[in-house]
């Protein structure tokens, strides 16, 4: 199985700070990365597919890069709706597996 | 609209069984892969299955292999998943999701159904 590891696990900001969230794969997966924000009791919702594509609807802040082994979720000015755990997310092979996620809390 | 709203969650004994359903609209069910996702309490997400447009073909996470049943009626707009010899472990919230085309993103999500295992 490929493991997915995010870090940091937890970081605190405030509104208007860049942010960036790094993900790591054991093995490559091409450009086979999606990143997800979950609200605490909600689902999680779609960000960045394919590495670095922004889902319909989801503001310009929120960039996604990186291939093979290594990627990064960049928030370039956080907003207050944005404090949210964050997971990127494998699909290059069975299992689909999730990294552990990063909670971004306010500073 | 799209729209997935799942339903068949509850209390179940160790080795029990349960089945979830989620039924969608708003788009076309049959020309989609579907997936289920859960969440442990205060964990992080778990992929669980996968099943292609047609329903011949799926894919389940290795720890619920032969206990877990992914499976989809098209006429019916719904996915179900079939759950036996249920274990504590299996506690969480389960999560309908679509398959986007975009290579296995999960595009919508359901607002999830809680599964508690326990004696």
């Amino acid at each position: 199985d490929i493991q997915m590891t995010q870090s940091p696990s937890s970081l605190s900001a405030s509104v208007g700070d860049r942010v960036t969230i790094s993900c790591r794969a054991s093995q490559t997966i091409s450009s086979h990365l999606n990143w997800y924000q979950q609200k605490p009791g909600k689902a999680p919702n779609l960000l960045i597919y394919a590495a670095s594509t922004l889902q319909s609807g989801v503001p310009s802040r929120f960039s996604g890069s990186g291939s093979g082994t290594d990627f990064t979720l960049s928030i370039s000015s956080l907003q207050p709706e944005d404090f949210a755990t964050y997971y990127c997310q494998q699909t290059s092979s069975f299992p689909q597996t999730f990294g552990q996620g990063t909670k971004v809390e306010m500073k | 609209e799209v729209q997935l709203v799942e339903s068949g969650g509850g209390l179940v004994q160790p080795g029990g069984s349960l089945r979830l359903s989620c039924a969608a609209s708003g788009f076309t069910f049959s020309n989609y892969w579907m997936s289920w996702v859960r969440q442990a309490p205060g964990k992080g997400l778990e992929w669980v299955a996968n099943i292609i447009e047609g329903g011949s073909h799926k894919f389940h996470l290795d720890a619920v292999e032969g206990r877990f049943t992914i499976s989809r009626d098209n006429a019916k707009n719904s996915l179900s998943l079939q759950m036996n010899s249920l274990r504590a472990e299996d506690t969480g919230v389960y999560y309908c999701a679509r398959v986007g085309k975009h290579g296995y993103d999960l595009d919508y999500w359901g607002q999830g159904t809680l599964v508690t295992v326990s004696s």
